[in-house]
């Protein structure tokens, strides 16, 4: 499995820019980079993935290193609704795929 | 509201109880998870189906048996629980192979 790696805690104000990174430096080539997030009492919603280019939707976006041993999520504006822990996952391909949950970040939004 | 729906939301059961999570989805996905959530922790694979066989166990205790009945339905049978078994139990789908995941809420399983 591929094994991924985040910061334990996050602060950030509210309408600003947060960067959440994960490492993931076993990923292999047909590996695909997940981010889940979950609020308390609920189950993890997905954010956004990507294989190897940069990634937007109306919720995020994600940036892939070119050697794809981390990536990094893009709020572009905290609200208050983002704190949330946040997962990087990565799972592989193919009929055996399996998906490994990052220890997760801890976002706090201040505001 | 999410569209996996899990029941029932909490259980409290007795190490010698047999009982059922269930877990229901209508979006037509293919693949089905079971994942075990200790507080403070990320979720754990437990089992895999895909096209409604089983495609990963992830060394899971025998007490715990998953069955996949159709497309849309996936239950997960527990027996002869230990209190350490205590935990959220989340059910996921997706499409197909590397779609994203759809959750639903869990069970909050305790075990006396």
């Amino acid at each position: 499995d591929a094994k991924t790696t985040q910061p334990n805690s996050m602060e950030s104000n509210e309408e600003e820019p947060v960067h959440l990174p994960c490492n993931h430096s076993t990923i292999s080539g047909t590996d695909y980079i997940h981010w889940y997030r979950q609020l308390p009492s609920q189950g993890p919603e997905y954010v956004i993935h990507g294989l190897t280019s940069n990634v937007n939707n109306r919720m995020a976006s994600l940036a892939i290193a070119e050697d794809r041993k981390s990536s990094t999520l893009i709020l572009h504006r905290a609200t208050l609704r983002d704190a949330a822990v946040y997962y990087c996952t990565a799972f592989s391909s193919g009929s055996a795929r399996q998906l490994t949950f990052g220890s997760g970040t801890q976002l706090t939004v201040l505001p | 509201d999410t569209e996996v729906t899990q029941t029932p939301k909490h259980l409290v059961m007795g190490m010698t109880n047999k009982k059922s999570l269930k877990c229901e989805q209508h979006m037509g996905h293919r693949a089905m998870y079971w994942y075990k959530q200790k507080a403070k922790k990320p979720p754990e694979l437990m089992f895999v189906y895909s096209y409604e066989k089983l495609s990963i166990n992830e060394s899971v205790p025998s007490r715990f048996s998953p069955e996949c009945p159709n497309s849309s339905l996936l239950n997960l049978h527990l027996h002869a629980l230990q209190p350490e078994d205590s935990a959220l139990y989340l059910c996921a789908s997706s499409q197909v192979a590397n779609s994203p995941l759809h959750f639903g809420n869990g069970t909050r399983l305790t075990v006396t």
